[in-house]
């Protein structure tokens, strides 16, 4: 069963700066989808960017981009230019490109929290 | 563009009590739709998907149910909530990405 693991509870980053956080994740499969998902203090989950396993290049939304090293089997994200609104907790997913039982099941890691310092 | 609803978004009941919790999703056709659980404010849960009317899948034995009804409604049950049934429920669908509805936050006291 594949699995992600976030090794990180905690970060901390100063207003306008960069931070990265960590996520790596275990499969024997080729062929999956990754995602970081955004969860503020209202707990409302927010998808933040999404990577396809076959592209090599590395996904970006404005301030939030991507370092996917398949191979590596990891996947951070970057928040450049840190705003407080960042502040939230950060979950890092993968769901296989195979749809098991007809669902796409997404399996999560156990978040990171990130405070935005003024 | 799609949207979901869930509802309500704070519950408190005591332990016994039953429990109905109501998602629907507009603005798309036959999705599938998942509840997960977040307890303690950390990672999620899968509990139920749904790829069709009355299709219902389980991923954890457990003391709550769920139903679908119509093609774009989701619905958690419980006969006799447990104390440990409390924590933060989220229901979603998906087309290639998961999106969440706002949640509710179940205490059963």
């Amino acid at each position: 069963a594949q699995t992600v693991t976030q090794s990180q509870p905690e970060m901390s980053v100063q207003e306008a700066e960069t931070v990265t956080l960590s996520c790596t994740y275990d499969t024997s499969e080729s062929d999956y989808y990754l995602f970081w998902y955004k969860q503020p203090p209202s707990r409302q989950m927010i998808l933040v960017i999404r990577q396809e396993a076959y592209k090599q290049q590395n996904a970006t939304e404005n301030r939030f981009s991507v370092n996917f090293q398949k191979a590596a089997k990891s996947f951070s994200l970057k928040i450049s230019d840190s705003q407080l609104g960042d502040a939230a907790m950060y979950f890092c997913a993968y769901r296989s490109a195979r749809l098991a039982g007809g669902s796409e099941k997404l399996v999560f890691g156990k978040g990171t929290k990130l405070t935005v310092n003024p | 563009s799609q949207t979901i609803h869930q509802w309500p978004a704070t519950l408190v009941q005591p332990v016994g009590s039953p429990l109905s919790l109501e998602c629907t999703v507009e603005g798309t056709s036959n999705p599938n739709l998942y509840w997960y659980r977040q307890a303690a404010g950390r990672g999620l849960q899968l509990l139920f998907y749904s790829v069709g009317i009355g299709q219902i899948s389980s991923e954890v034995p457990q003391n709550l149910s769920a139903s679908r009804p119509q093609d774009r409604q989701f619905i958690l049950s419980s006969k006799k909530l447990l104390l440990s049934d409390s924590g933060f429920y989220l229901c979603a669908w998906s087309v290639l990405t998961l999106y969440f509805g706002s949640g509710t936050r179940l205490t059963v006291v």
